[in-house]
């Protein structure tokens, strides 16, 4: 089961809208609405961001939302703020025995 | 609230054997799937393994298939990772983290510990 494919980097100004996609296959992404993100600062635990595609954690602002279509998903931070610099992981249902993969990341850079 | 404390990582060489424990706090640890995922030093996650609830569903990456075994002990909160014949690969952060229910079907990691650090070298 390979890694699902994020972009290595995005970028954008404090107020600015970004958006990352995680693509995987219809073996994945593609038949489970079972996609969840995860934030993760730098030395730092991750921590869920989104769940079941479009749900967000309550620890969360509302600024994070979530999306799919095909066989990718984003997730979209509006109103970026110097906070939201970290890393970003994707991660699936497979349905097969390796159950879950995540995504190679992305890392946030607010400019 | 939810804490969860992993333990047990050391350096250790190819080949051998290590545990890894667990110990969670703040929620009844007997109602949610438990899982493990690891991340190699400055790379990504990577999940390793899930166990369910009662401990009689597990399942594992193909990746450590035949070398790890969860396992857990609901009477003392703790959740296990038995790692045998470790190779280089192997080395990384290893976090424990919570389901999003009793199953491991159809999750999502809701809360992670700080992770133990294993190192696999000669």
């Amino acid at each position: 089961q390979s890694a699902l494919t994020q972009p290595a980097s995005v970028s954008g100004s404090p107020g600015q809208s970004i958006t990352i996609s995680c693509t995987g296959s219809s073996s994945d992404i593609g038949t489970y609405d079972y996609v969840s993100w995860y934030r993760q600062h730098p030395g730092k635990a991750p921590q869920l961001v989104i769940y079941d595609v479009r749900y967000r954690s309550s620890r969360i602002s509302s600024r994070f939302s979530g999306s799919k279509s095909g066989n990718t998903a984003s997730l979209t931070i509006s109103g970026l703020q110097a906070e939201d610099e970290a890393d970003y992981y994707c991660a699936s249902y497979t349905g097969i025995s390796t159950l879950y993969v995540f995504g190679t990341g992305t890392m946030v850079t607010v400019v | 609230q939810v804490q969860l404390v992993e333990s047990g990582g050391a350096v250790v060489q190819p080949g051998r054997s290590l545990r890894l424990s667990c110990a969670a706090s703040g929620f009844t640890f007997s109602s949610f799937a438990m899982h493990w995922v690891r991340q190699a030093p400055g790379k990504g996650l990577e999940w390793v393994a899930v166990i369910w609830d009662d401990g009689n569903k597990k399942f594992s990456a193909d990746s450590v298939k035949g070398r790890f075994t969860i396992s857990r002990d609901n009477s003392r909160d703790t959740l296990f990772l038995q790692m045998d014949s470790l190779r280089a690969d192997d080395t990384g952060l290893y976090y424990c983290a919570r389901g999003s229910d009793e199953s491991g079907y159809f999750s999502h990691f809701d809360y992670w510990g700080q992770g133990t650090l294993v190192t696999v070298s000669s």
